[in-house]
């Protein structure tokens, strides 16, 4: 069965500093991968969303940045953190078609 | 993709069905219907999907109605563990075009199940 793994689950980072977000599939192949993030009390947004490696789209502008280096690894980056950068990051992972987007567990950036 | 209305928040005994309506008058013909339910702190989790067949599977049903208009999630034995905030989302499929999918998140409803 399919799996989705994402860490750290919890982060604090000074603001200015670098951020790294690692997400990994397993289980399949080729799968569409997405970054969303949900700020307090908000609903989730998409930020990223790749088709394959090296394949990426921004959704939205913003202080951040994402890489597919492998076909099942989703990386979600930033050079300098952003108060406005805290909340709470989500991969998710889908085949084509109309099957079902699965997330997993999260990150929750705090920015200090 | 279309979008959607929901009611901010429910209550539903604990052993009895929950009955969580959704409407999206505009939605499209090749639009299906998705739930997902969101546990404080973790990330959705899928809960089924559909076209404009009623489906069944092991957490939910999903009954659509004749014209697409409007669905209902019905969890049938509602427990405390059900507690959650639901969402109801429209979206055409993954292939091509410039949303990939794209999941459009709403307020969604709170589901409270008391004892």
């Amino acid at each position: 069965s399919q799996t989705i793994h994402q860490w750290p689950a919890t982060l604090v980072q000074p603001v200015g500093s670098p951020l790294s977000l690692e997400c990994t599939v397993e289980g399949t192949s080729n799968p569409n991968l997405y970054w969303y993030r949900q700020a307090a009390g908000r609903g989730l947004q998409l930020l990223f969303y790749s088709v394959g490696i090296g394949q990426i789209s921004s959704e939205v502008p913003q202080n951040l940045s994402a890489s597919r280096p492998q076909d099942r690894q989703f990386i979600l980056s930033s050079k300098k953190l952003l108060l406005s950068d805290s909340g709470f990051y989500l991969c998710a992972w889908s085949t084509a078609g109309y099957q079902p987007q699965h997330f997993g567990d999260g990150t929750r950036l705090s920015i200090l | 993709d279309a979008k959607t209305t929901q009611p901010t928040s429910m209550d539903c005994a604990e052993g009895r069905a929950a009955n969580l309506p959704c409407n999206h008058s505009t939605i499209s013909g090749n639009e299906y219907v998705y739930w997902y339910r969101q546990i404080h702190s973790q990330g959705p989790q899928y809960i089924i999907h559909g076209l404009k067949n009623n489906e069944t599977n092991e957490m939910a049903s999903l009954i659509i109605t004749e014209d697409r208009k409007s669905s209902t999630l019905i969890l049938p034995h509602a427990t405390l563990r059900d507690t959650a905030v639901y969402y109801c989302i429209v979206r055409g499929s993954n292939a091509g075009g410039t949303s990939y999918g794209k999941l459009t998140f709403g307020q969604g409803t709170i589901l409270t199940v008391h004892p």
